[in-house]
């Protein structure tokens, strides 16, 4: 099934500590995209990649960093800068084909919690 | 600096009858507006994607309207059901090659069986 895996489901981060979260997609989509959920807000773009090796920062980006080696990775690492990280994580894709009104797919989301 | 409202937060109704969830956006030069529906912990589910050249989309009992010039969608769900019990949000695309979406807060719908 294709699909787009995010892991681990739930993680939990030590004061000072790094953490990555995986999201894996078959979808050969072009773009993907790390977004944070909180209660009561909207979801907000952290980072986002239109290529490999290529991403821009979203509307968040500050204590979060991305690489997107290959086009069916792209992995958030959530820095020790990240003063509040506990939230919702979310992972989504998108294929730019011309016209450029594919949706956005997502993941089921990692829980990230504070020790 | 576009901003999407969704009201009200939560809705309840009984199972079987036909509902309308609404969504508003400020900025009228919209590229295309999309439905989704959350699940407790779980990600989104993408339900319809609107065009800005089209006035609705259907897909099964769900039917999305979307008015540019008064910055509204609205999403109706025909004989609700109740697995159809879920967040759903609506999000805004300004333009083409701009990747940002700008999303609503969700209604949380109940349906009572």
């Amino acid at each position: 099934d294709g699909g787009i895996t995010q892991s681990p489901k739930y993680l939990f981060r030590k004061e000072g500590q790094n953490v990555t979260l995986s999201c894996e997609q078959n979808l050969n989509h072009d773009a993907m995209y790390w977004y944070r959920q909180d209660p009561g807000q909207g979801l907000r773009l952290i980072y986002y990649s239109q290529i490999v090796n290529d991403f821009q920062k979203g509307d968040i980006a500050e204590g979060y960093s991305v690489s997107r080696e290959k086009k069916e990775s792209f992995p958030l690492t959530v820095t020790s800068a990240q003063k509040n990280p506990t939230a919702f994580y979310l992972c989504a894709s998108r294929r730019r084909a011309s016209g450029g009104n594919q949706p956005q797919h997502f993941g089921d989301g990692t829980r990230l919690s504070i020790l | 600096k576009q901003e999407v409202t969704q009201i009200p937060a939560a809705l309840s109704v009984p199972e079987g009858e036909n509902l309308v969830l609404n969504c508003s956006f400020t900025d009228s030069a919209i590229y295309n507006l999309q439905w989704f529906r959350q699940d407790p912990g779980k990600g989104l589910t993408s339900l319809l994607l609107i065009q800005s050249s089209q006035r609705e989309q259907t897909s099964g009992r769900l039917n999305a309207s979307l008015d540019k010039s008064s910055g509204r969608s609205t999403l109706y769900i025909a004989a609700s059901q109740p697995g159809d019990s879920a967040t759903y949000l609506c999000a805004v695309r300004l333009e083409f090659g701009n990747e940002k979406l700008t999303f609503g807060t969700g209604t949380r719908l109940t349906i009572i069986p």
